[in-house]
Protein backbone atom coordinates (compact mmCIF):
# COMPACT_ATOMS: atom_id res chain seq x y z
CA UNK A 1 0.00 0.00 0.00
CA UNK A 2 1.53 3.32 -1.38
CA UNK A 3 2.03 5.76 1.57
CA UNK A 4 2.65 9.73 0.99
CA UNK A 5 3.14 11.31 4.66
CA UNK A 6 3.89 14.83 4.95
CA UNK A 7 5.98 17.27 7.57
CA UNK A 8 2.94 18.94 9.20
CA UNK A 9 -0.79 18.51 9.53
CA UNK A 10 -1.28 22.45 10.35
CA UNK A 11 1.36 25.27 10.28
CA UNK A 12 1.76 29.19 11.15
CA UNK A 13 3.86 31.21 9.93
CA UNK A 14 4.40 34.71 9.80
CA UNK A 15 5.20 36.78 6.67
CA UNK A 16 8.66 36.67 5.50
CA UNK A 17 9.79 33.69 7.13
CA UNK A 18 11.77 30.96 5.25
CA UNK A 19 8.90 27.82 5.41
CA UNK A 20 9.99 24.43 4.77
CA UNK A 21 7.18 21.78 3.54
CA UNK A 22 8.54 17.80 3.34
CA UNK A 23 6.64 15.04 1.63
CA UNK A 24 7.99 11.46 1.64
CA UNK A 25 6.81 8.72 -0.04
CA UNK A 26 7.73 4.94 0.67
CA UNK A 27 7.04 3.03 -2.59
CA UNK A 28 10.19 4.19 -4.71
CA UNK A 29 8.29 6.39 -7.00
CA UNK A 30 9.98 8.11 -9.95
CA UNK A 31 7.97 11.72 -9.80
CA UNK A 32 7.02 13.52 -7.19
CA UNK A 33 4.49 16.70 -7.00
CA UNK A 34 3.28 19.70 -4.93
CA UNK A 35 0.10 20.88 -5.82
CA UNK A 36 -1.65 24.27 -3.83
CA UNK A 37 -5.72 23.48 -2.84
CA UNK A 38 -7.65 26.36 -3.14
CA UNK A 39 -11.61 26.76 -2.88
CA UNK A 40 -12.91 27.49 -5.97
CA UNK A 41 -9.73 27.07 -8.12
CA UNK A 42 -9.32 23.11 -7.79
CA UNK A 43 -5.50 21.79 -7.22
CA UNK A 44 -3.03 23.57 -9.26
CA UNK A 45 0.40 21.96 -9.53
CA UNK A 46 3.26 24.60 -8.37
CA UNK A 47 6.12 22.40 -9.09
CA UNK A 48 7.40 18.21 -10.10
CA UNK A 49 10.13 16.14 -9.61
CA UNK A 50 10.76 12.93 -12.08
CA UNK A 51 14.15 12.28 -11.04
CA UNK A 52 16.23 12.98 -7.85
CA UNK A 53 17.67 16.59 -8.50
CA UNK A 54 15.37 17.08 -11.38
CA UNK A 55 12.56 19.59 -11.17
CA UNK A 56 10.32 21.18 -13.27
CA UNK A 57 8.10 24.11 -13.03
CA UNK A 58 4.18 23.70 -12.81
CA UNK A 59 1.77 25.96 -13.35
CA UNK A 60 1.91 28.51 -10.41
CA UNK A 61 5.71 28.47 -9.83
CA UNK A 62 6.54 32.33 -8.43
CA UNK A 63 7.51 32.44 -5.19
CA UNK A 64 8.31 28.67 -4.39
CA UNK A 65 11.17 26.28 -5.17
CA UNK A 66 11.76 22.73 -4.21
CA UNK A 67 14.58 20.19 -3.38
CA UNK A 68 14.90 16.76 -3.99
CA UNK A 69 18.27 15.10 -2.71
CA UNK A 70 16.60 11.79 -2.27
CA UNK A 71 14.09 9.82 -4.41
CA UNK A 72 11.84 9.38 -1.93
CA UNK A 73 12.30 13.14 -0.29
CA UNK A 74 9.98 16.07 -2.00
CA UNK A 75 10.61 19.41 -0.05
CA UNK A 76 8.84 22.77 -0.97
CA UNK A 77 10.34 25.92 -0.02
CA UNK A 78 8.69 28.94 0.59
CA UNK A 79 11.55 31.94 0.42
CA UNK A 80 9.89 34.52 1.84
CA UNK A 81 6.09 33.57 3.03
CA UNK A 82 3.37 36.33 2.22
CA UNK A 83 -0.19 35.81 3.18
CA UNK A 84 -1.16 35.04 -0.13
CA UNK A 85 -0.08 31.29 0.18
CA UNK A 86 -2.02 30.77 2.83
CA UNK A 87 -3.48 27.49 1.39
CA UNK A 88 -3.64 23.60 1.57
CA UNK A 89 -0.48 22.11 0.53
CA UNK A 90 -0.57 18.43 -0.97
CA UNK A 91 1.79 16.20 -1.98
CA UNK A 92 1.77 13.81 -4.31
CA UNK A 93 3.82 10.83 -6.01
CA UNK A 94 3.40 8.78 -9.10
CA UNK A 95 5.61 5.37 -10.12
CA UNK A 96 5.67 6.30 -13.92
CA UNK A 97 4.79 9.62 -16.39
CA UNK A 98 2.48 11.64 -13.94
CA UNK A 99 0.33 12.70 -16.72
CA UNK A 100 -1.22 9.31 -17.73
CA UNK A 101 -0.20 7.42 -14.14
CA UNK A 102 -1.85 7.02 -10.75
CA UNK A 103 -1.24 9.69 -8.35
CA UNK A 104 -0.71 9.04 -4.85
CA UNK A 105 -1.77 12.30 -2.12
CA UNK A 106 -0.47 12.92 1.24
CA UNK A 107 -2.56 14.35 4.04
CA UNK A 108 -2.28 17.47 3.01
CA UNK A 109 -0.57 20.75 5.45
CA UNK A 110 -2.61 23.85 5.74
CA UNK A 111 -0.75 26.61 6.23
CA UNK A 112 -1.39 29.79 7.68
CA UNK A 113 0.83 32.74 6.99
CA UNK A 114 0.03 35.72 9.64
CA UNK B 1 -1.06 24.30 -22.01
CA UNK B 2 -4.42 22.26 -21.25
CA UNK B 3 -7.51 23.16 -19.71
CA UNK B 4 -10.02 21.51 -18.15
CA UNK B 5 -13.02 23.26 -17.14
CA UNK B 6 -15.36 21.24 -14.88
CA UNK B 7 -19.15 21.79 -14.07
CA UNK B 8 -21.16 22.09 -11.86
CA UNK B 9 -18.68 23.29 -9.18
CA UNK B 10 -21.79 22.20 -6.34
CA UNK B 11 -23.89 19.61 -6.99
CA UNK B 12 -27.10 18.19 -4.61
CA UNK B 13 -28.59 14.95 -5.36
CA UNK B 14 -31.39 13.16 -3.29
CA UNK B 15 -30.11 9.77 -2.09
CA UNK B 16 -30.50 6.96 -4.92
CA UNK B 17 -30.83 9.14 -7.69
CA UNK B 18 -27.99 9.60 -9.98
CA UNK B 19 -25.44 12.15 -10.29
CA UNK B 20 -23.58 13.60 -13.27
CA UNK B 21 -20.12 15.83 -13.12
CA UNK B 22 -18.67 16.83 -16.76
CA UNK B 23 -15.60 18.13 -17.95
CA UNK B 24 -13.96 19.70 -21.15
CA UNK B 25 -10.06 19.82 -22.19
CA UNK B 26 -8.86 21.53 -24.81
CA UNK B 27 -5.76 20.00 -25.80
CA UNK B 28 -6.49 17.05 -28.50
CA UNK B 29 -3.34 15.19 -27.31
CA UNK B 30 -4.45 14.74 -24.13
CA UNK B 31 -5.53 10.65 -24.18
CA UNK B 32 -5.68 10.06 -19.80
CA UNK B 33 -8.79 11.13 -17.93
CA UNK B 34 -8.75 10.13 -14.33
CA UNK B 35 -11.73 11.38 -11.69
CA UNK B 36 -10.01 12.01 -8.17
CA UNK B 37 -12.60 11.72 -5.03
CA UNK B 38 -11.43 13.75 -1.97
CA UNK B 39 -13.62 13.11 1.31
CA UNK B 40 -13.97 15.67 3.83
CA UNK B 41 -10.64 15.77 5.20
CA UNK B 42 -9.05 13.55 3.90
CA UNK B 43 -6.10 13.28 0.69
CA UNK B 44 -7.78 12.85 -3.26
CA UNK B 45 -7.72 9.31 -4.23
CA UNK B 46 -8.46 7.81 -7.78
CA UNK B 47 -12.01 6.68 -7.99
CA UNK B 48 -12.00 5.81 -11.73
CA UNK B 49 -9.65 6.54 -15.39
CA UNK B 50 -10.25 6.06 -19.01
CA UNK B 51 -7.87 6.25 -21.90
CA UNK B 52 -8.29 8.02 -25.30
CA UNK B 53 -9.02 4.49 -26.95
CA UNK B 54 -12.22 3.83 -24.89
CA UNK B 55 -15.16 5.53 -24.89
CA UNK B 56 -17.01 4.51 -21.76
CA UNK B 57 -15.38 2.55 -18.60
CA UNK B 58 -17.59 1.15 -15.54
CA UNK B 59 -16.82 0.32 -11.93
CA UNK B 60 -19.99 -1.18 -10.08
CA UNK B 61 -21.86 2.34 -9.32
CA UNK B 62 -19.40 4.45 -11.30
CA UNK B 63 -19.19 5.27 -14.76
CA UNK B 64 -16.81 7.38 -16.96
CA UNK B 65 -17.87 8.45 -20.51
CA UNK B 66 -15.11 10.21 -23.18
CA UNK B 67 -16.64 12.20 -26.58
CA UNK B 68 -13.08 12.53 -28.15
CA UNK B 69 -14.59 14.44 -30.90
CA UNK B 70 -16.42 17.13 -28.60
CA UNK B 71 -13.27 17.33 -26.35
CA UNK B 72 -15.67 16.70 -22.80
CA UNK B 73 -15.58 13.36 -20.61
CA UNK B 74 -17.90 12.65 -17.65
CA UNK B 75 -18.39 11.17 -14.45
CA UNK B 76 -21.95 9.10 -13.84
CA UNK B 77 -22.99 7.58 -10.35
CA UNK B 78 -25.70 5.98 -9.98
CA UNK B 79 -28.21 5.00 -6.99
CA UNK B 80 -25.45 7.27 -4.69
CA UNK B 81 -25.23 6.99 -1.02
CA UNK B 82 -24.18 8.98 1.88
CA UNK B 83 -20.51 7.80 1.64
CA UNK B 84 -20.76 9.68 -2.15
CA UNK B 85 -20.46 12.85 -0.67
CA UNK B 86 -16.97 14.16 -1.20
CA UNK B 87 -15.68 16.95 -4.05
CA UNK B 88 -14.71 15.16 -7.20
CA UNK B 89 -11.92 16.42 -9.32
CA UNK B 90 -11.55 15.65 -12.68
CA UNK B 91 -7.91 16.00 -14.78
CA UNK B 92 -6.25 15.70 -18.38
CA UNK B 93 -3.06 14.18 -18.85
CA UNK B 94 -1.09 12.78 -21.90
CA UNK B 95 1.72 10.48 -22.89
CA UNK B 96 5.20 11.78 -22.85
CA UNK B 97 4.02 14.53 -20.23
CA UNK B 98 4.47 14.35 -16.57
CA UNK B 99 1.64 16.16 -15.38
CA UNK B 100 -1.66 16.44 -14.72
CA UNK B 101 -4.20 19.47 -15.37
CA UNK B 102 -6.83 19.25 -12.43
CA UNK B 103 -10.30 20.91 -13.12
CA UNK B 104 -11.74 23.33 -10.35
CA UNK B 105 -13.91 20.00 -8.74
CA UNK B 106 -17.61 19.51 -7.74
CA UNK B 107 -18.89 19.32 -4.02
CA UNK B 108 -21.20 16.74 -4.00
CA UNK B 109 -23.76 16.13 -1.75
CA UNK B 110 -26.03 13.44 -1.09
CA UNK B 111 -29.77 14.13 0.57
CA UNK B 112 -30.25 11.29 2.56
Amino acid sequence: DVKVTQSSRYLVKRTGEKVFLECVQDMDHENMFWYRQDPGLGLRLIYFSYDVKMKEKGDIPEGYSVSREKKERFSLILESASTNQTSMYLCASSQWGGGTDTQYFGPGTRLTVL
Amino acid sequence: GENVEQHPSTLSVQEGDSAVIKCTYSDSASNYFPWYKQELGKRPQLIIDIRSNVGEKKDQRIAVTLNKTAKHFSLHITETQPEDSAVYFCAAGQEGNEKLTFGTGTRLTIIP
